[in-house]
């Protein structure tokens, strides 16, 4: 198994533009959600879903969207992109939701917004 | 609202001695309290869980500790070593149904040779 799988690693945009940040996991994990990480500010959640289909909102949202049409991709759009959006981004999976603790991490994509 | 605070936020141990990062928590809805671990460059990932129906676990180095009347929780690194160097969350989940992991800032651990 190749686990959670994220692409790309390294990615760097102007102000405004879009781009979608892809993960996937080969696990048949009903949960998926994607984590900003920045220094100081730990983990933060920023969209999830429990299965296909189902998405939700977590701490920080705003210029973010997500979608599940498969149990394997979550992919995260960014709209149009700002400096403050500049971060490391972990997309992580876990069984289901009721085990929610038990998240596999990617590796992380590394975002830089000018 | 920070629901798990994290302390220290940077921790320098000598190899062999003892690392301990303490988190407490504020949501006496929590009830599942795992510690990622993440080395630099990569993703964090679960090193140790423990439910608040005992009072620690240990895996090997790695302890916790729970104090459920005093809502705190550590992590105790045995014989640290560089190897170990890492930086450590603290999370807290509730358990069952629909919920989502709230982590801890942070603790950067440097073992020093």
């Amino acid at each position: 198994n190749a686990g959670v799988t994220q692409t790309p690693k390294f990615q760097v945009l102007k102000t405004g533009q879009s781009m979608t940040l892809q993960c996937a996991q080969d696990m048949n994990h009903e949960y998926m959600s994607w984590y900003r990480q920045d220094p100081g500010m730990g983990l933060r959640l920023i969209h999830y879903s429990v299965g296909a289909g189902i998405t939700d909102q977590g701490e920080v949202p705003n210029g973010y969207n997500v979608s599940r049409s498969t149990t394997e991709d979550f992919p995260l759009r960014l709209l149009s992109a700002a400096p403050s959006q500049t971060s490391v981004y972990f997309c992580a999976s876990s069984y289901n939701v009721v085990r929610g603790h038990e998240q596999f991490f990617g590796p992380g994509t590394r975002l830089t917004v000018l | 609202q920070q629901q798990v605070k994290q302390s220290p936020q940077s921790l320098i141990v000598q190899k062999g001695g003892i690392s301990i990062i303490n988190c407490a928590y504020e949501n006496t809805a929590f009830d599942y309290f795992p510690w990622y671990q993440q080395f630099p460059g990569k993703g964090p990932a679960l090193l140790i869980a423990i439910r608040p129906d005992v009072s620690e676990k240990k895996e090997g180095r790695f302890t916790i500790s729970f104090n459920k009347s005093a809502k705190q929780f550590s992590l105790h690194i045995m014989d640290s070593q560089p190897g170990d160097s890492a930086t450590y969350f603290c999370a807290a989940i509730v358990n069952s149904g629909y919920s989502t992991l709230t982590f801890g800032k942070g603790t950067m651990l440097l073992v020093s040779p």
